[in-house]
């Protein structure tokens, strides 16, 4: 079945630091691919989307390029702040039977360092 | 606008309780899904309602968990004879639409059985 692999936190970084958290796919077809980030206590936020090969999704200085031929979404920001402190979760949506259900990966929880 | 309401926020029974979890979808969106969040762990599919109809129960446990999304008023997961296993973090996100459609998600129901 779909699943999702992202890269095992915790990662903690200072301020203004590159951040890159990886996140790797298996699914059937092309799915749909997203970025969610959950704040202490909180729901899960929507943070950015691709829905085809190629396509880069981008939010509040976050990127993720949807990349086919590694099946891989890898979340990008040049320089974090501590308000980036949460857990990251990468979801694959895919096609066909039970496409409406999200497959999330683990979570990867980021703590950022003034 | 508001945002998809779940409640309560917190919900806390003794082993051989029901519980029931309440989701408002959002104005104007007609499907509803349940995912289940252990701790440290990602979130895992339950079921997907569109109104008066359960359309994927893949992820539901098979005993003493049902869900239903009436004609009028909320969605509503309900636990019955709950075991301490069932502690977790329930969340409801809701579509326009399925397939590609983004899902925006509530707060959450935490339940902790005691």
């Amino acid at each position: 079945g779909d699943s999702v692999t992202q890269m095992e936190g915790p990662v903690t970084l200072s301020e203004e630091a590159f951040l890159t958290i990886n996140c790797t796919y298996t699914a059937t077809g092309y799915p749909s691919l997203f970025w969610y980030v959950q704040y202490p206590g909180e729901g899960l936020q929507l943070l950015l989307k691709a829905t085809k090969a190629d396509d880069k999704g981008s939010n509040k200085g976050f990127e993720a390029t949807y990349r086919k031929e590694t099946t891989s979404f890898h979340l990008e920001k040049g320089s974090v702040q501590v308000s980036d402190s949460a857990v990251y979760f990468c979801a694959l949506s895919g096609l066909g039977k039970g496409a409406q259900k999200l497959v999330f990966g683990q979570g990867t929880r980021l703590t950022i360092n003034p | 606008n508001a945002g998809v309401m779940q409640n309560p926020r917190h919900l806390v029974r003794r082993r051989g309780q029901e519980a029931r979890l309440r989701c408002s979808p959002m104005k104007g969106h007609s499907h509803v899904y349940w995912y289940r969040q252990l701790p440290e762990e990602g979130l895992k599919f339950m079921v997907y309602l569109q109104k008066e109809n359960i359309i994927d129960e893949s992820g539901m446990p098979k005993e003493r968990f049902s869900a239903e999304f009436p004609k009028e008023g909320p969605s509503i997961l309900r636990i019955q004879q709950v075991v301490r296993g069932d502690s977790a973090a329930y969340f409801c996100a809701s579509s326009k639409a399925d397939g590609t459609d983004t899902q925006y998600f509530g707060p959450g129901t935490r339940l902790t059985v005691l």
